[in-house]
């Protein structure tokens, strides 16, 4: 069974600056997934991603599969980046669902 | 537009009553799945479905039961035998589940009183 592990667990930072969120695992892996929850509880799949590095506008995730270790980065952060970002992993051999982080939960203060 | 759609939003039923979460989806994917969310605690696997009528437990399947008669849909039922039903409930679908990404619900967030 896959670990995974996020940090920090809240993070409260000021408009403007750049964010990182980690994520370690502890068995190999097919994919790793970020995901962002809302308040409302609905959740949005950001990146997924099985080596190097993606962006989609301000946020950026890497991961190295030999230190099984991912970083999810927002640049020039606004409020409404505010939300609990989750990192889960899928594993290879087989369609049995995600395991999760327990998520950073983060604020951005105008 | 494709998605998932979970019904109702908000659920309040008395305890020792069975409930049925409703999951639907429009984006042709053959993986469906059921979490759990917890306060504190990461999402966790109740169900899962990787075809039409076969479905598989997950980490916390007791006091849950699931049915996949179309590939649409996979509705949950919390049973009176599952000691703490209260919770957020995620339903969650995927082409494969192993090499392509994931699509959500919005949730139904289960209050049993």
């Amino acid at each position: 069974k896959n670990e995974v592990e996020q940090s920090p667990q809240n993070l409260t930072a000021q408009e403007g600056e750049f964010i990182t969120i980690n994520c370690s695992y502890s068995v190999g892996i097919s994919a790793l997934h970020w995901l962002q929850q809302h308040p409302g509880g609905g959740i949005v799949s950001l990146f997924m991603l099985s080596s190097g590095k993606k962006k989609h506008g301000r946020l950026i995730a890497t991961i190295n599969i030999q230190e099984k270790h991912s970083s999810l980065h927002i640049t020039a952060s606004h409020p409404r980046d505010s939300a609990v970002y989750i990192c889960a992993v899928s594993m290879g051999g087989g369609a049995d669902g995600l395991t999760f982080g327990k998520g950073t939960h983060l604020i951005i203060q105008p | 537009d494709g998605g998932i759609t979970q019904s109702p939003k908000y659920l309040f039923r008395k305890e020792g009553q069975n409930v049925t979460l409703s999951c639907e989806q429009n984006l042709n994917h053959d993986a469906m799945y059921w979490y759990r969310q917890d306060p504190g605690q990461g999402l966790r696997l109740i169900y899962y479905s990787q075809i039409v009528n076969d479905f598989q437990k997950g980490d916390i399947a007791e006091g849950y039961s699931v049915s996949r008669e179309k590939k649409e849909s996979f509705p949950l039922t919390v049973t009176s035998a599952q000691k703490n039903p209260t919770a957020f409930y995620l339903c969650a679908s995927s082409i494969d589940g192993q090499f392509y990404g994931y699509t959500f619900g919005s949730g139904t967030r289960l209050t049993v009183v």
